[in-house]
């Protein structure tokens, strides 16, 4: 079935950049959206269709497209960012699946 | 305000069935599809499905195709997720979700484990 690989860790020092990457064949077809996940914690939206940043959403957040990539990245990196990260796409069928995952390790 | 209230945990033993629901509120409950996900133990998001109440048109992920059923009574604004026979594999929390090209509000979770 249709997957979107994603790296399983990133770590990164406070005030630096983290970049997450999502990798689809579909990507081109579809939107990509990205979610925040604390331990505990239901999934929260940090950008919609691509690269458009939900309301409440720090500026630090910001997303981009190329290819069968999606980026997320995380400029100036906070203590409180630390959790997993998820994309979510869907398949040429139009099924809807999430990536396998990124845990955000703030050093 | 928009809500999806989730069933409480469930602890049932494998090849028992089980019906988990998901009750929304605060918006116009047949035209937005709800979609269901699960979350095994330390694990990642997985989509099960989706199903549209206003007609009832239901669309499974290939892994889970046969697995689970998914279902809605419009009447009483509530979608389900139900098991046949369950097996430990099945220990998960299970998350609601409006979906509107994806998931724009989430219920609270069902935590559901099967143990013998």
């Amino acid at each position: 079935s249709y997957e979107l690989t994603q790296p399983p860790s990133v770590s990164v020092s406070p005030g630096q950049t983290a970049r997450i990457t999502c990798s689809g064949d579909a990507l081109p077809e579809h939107y990509t959206y990205w979610y925040q996940q604390k331990p505990g914690q239901v999934p929260v939206l940090v950008i919609s269709k691509d690269s458009e940043r939900p309301s409440g959403i720090p500026e630090r957040f910001s997303g981009a497209g190329s290819g069968t990539t999606a980026t997320l990245t995380i400029s100036g990196v906070q203590a409180e960012d630390e959790a997993d990260y998820y994309c979510q796409s869907a398949d040429r069928s139009g099924i809807y699946v999430f990536g396998t995952g990124t845990k955000v390790t703030v050093l | 305000e928009v809500q999806l209230v989730q069933s409480g945990a469930e602890v049932k033993k494998p090849g028992e069935s089980l019906k988990i629901s998901c009750r929304g509120s605060g918006y116009s409950f047949g035209a937005y599809w709800i979609g269901w996900v699960r979350q095994m133990p330390g694990k990642g998001l997985e989509w099960i499905g989706t199903i549209y109440p206003g007609d009832s048109d239901t669309r499974y992920s290939p892994s889970f195709q046969g697995q689970v059923t998914i279902s809605v009574d419009r009447s009483i604004s509530t979608a389900y997720l139900q098991w046949s026979s369950l097996k430990t594999s099945d220990t998960a929390m299970y998350y609601c979700a409006r979906t509107h090209g994806h998931p724009d509000y989430w219920g609270q979770g069902t935590l559901v484990t099967v143990s013998s």
